[in-house]
């Protein structure tokens, strides 16, 4: 199975701020990587697929970038609305798996 | 307006059964792949099964392999779990996802809200 390593597990930012959380899977996936955001007792929202494409409707504030195995998600300045948990997941092959989260919470 | 509708959650005892239900409009459902993704409480996603768009193909996570059954009735637009021999590392909510291309795997454009399911005595 291929691992996804995300990082940081957390971490508190301020309105404004640029924020990048990383994700590496544990053989190369190419570019089938998709984010994820997911606010408390809500269902996941589908962000970013292949490594870094946005899906429709999702602000440009977003962005995603691979290097190799290494995938990141950047918030180009963070919104009152962005503070939530975010997974990336590869979908390269079977089973699907997730990143373990980065939850972002207010400085 | 794409829409996916779970139902079929609740309490259940250990080694009980339960059948969810995910219940689909707004794109075509029998040309789509299906999952299920689960996440027991205060803890990550975890996928838990796939099925093609005209079920001739189906995937487990090892966790679930032997236990739980998907299936789909494109005429219902509805897709199923069939969960057997369920424990307490089961109680999570679940969710369907759709894929946003006709093949599988590929990355998930849809969620529905989830239903919640609890396995204990």
């Amino acid at each position: 199975d291929i691992q996804m390593t995300q990082s940081p597990s957390s971490l508190s930012a301020s309105v404004g701020d640029r924020v990048t959380i990383t994700c590496r899977a544990s053989q190369g996936i190419s570019n089938y990587l998709a984010w994820f955001q997911q606010k408390p007792g809500k269902a996941p929202k589908s962000l970013i697929y292949a490594a870094s494409s946005l899906q429709s409707g999702v602000p440009s504030k977003f962005s995603g970038s691979r290097s190799g195995t290494d995938f990141t998600l950047t918030i180009s300045s963070l919104q009152p609305e962005d503070f939530a948990t975010y997974y990336c997941q590869q979908y390269n092959s079977y089973p699907l798996t997730f990143g373990g989260g980065t939850k972002v919470e207010i400085k | 307006e794409v829409q996916l509708l779970e139902s079929g959650g609740g309490l259940v005892q250990p080694g009980g059964s339960l059948r969810l239900s995910c219940t689909a409009s707004g794109f075509t459902f029998g040309s789509y792949p299906m999952n299920w993704v689960r996440q027991a409480p205060g803890k990550g996603l975890e996928w838990v099964s796939g099925i093609s768009s005209r079920a001739s193909n189906t995937y487990y996570a090892d966790s679930v392999k032997g236990r739980f059954t998907i299936s789909r009735d494109n005429s219902k637009n509805t897709l199923y779990l069939q969960m057997n021999s369920l424990t307490a590392e089961d109680t999570a909510v679940y969710y369907c996802a759709k894929y946003r291309e006709r093949w599988e795997p590929s990355e998930f454009d849809y969620w529905g809200q989830g239903t919640l399911v609890t396995v204990s005595s």
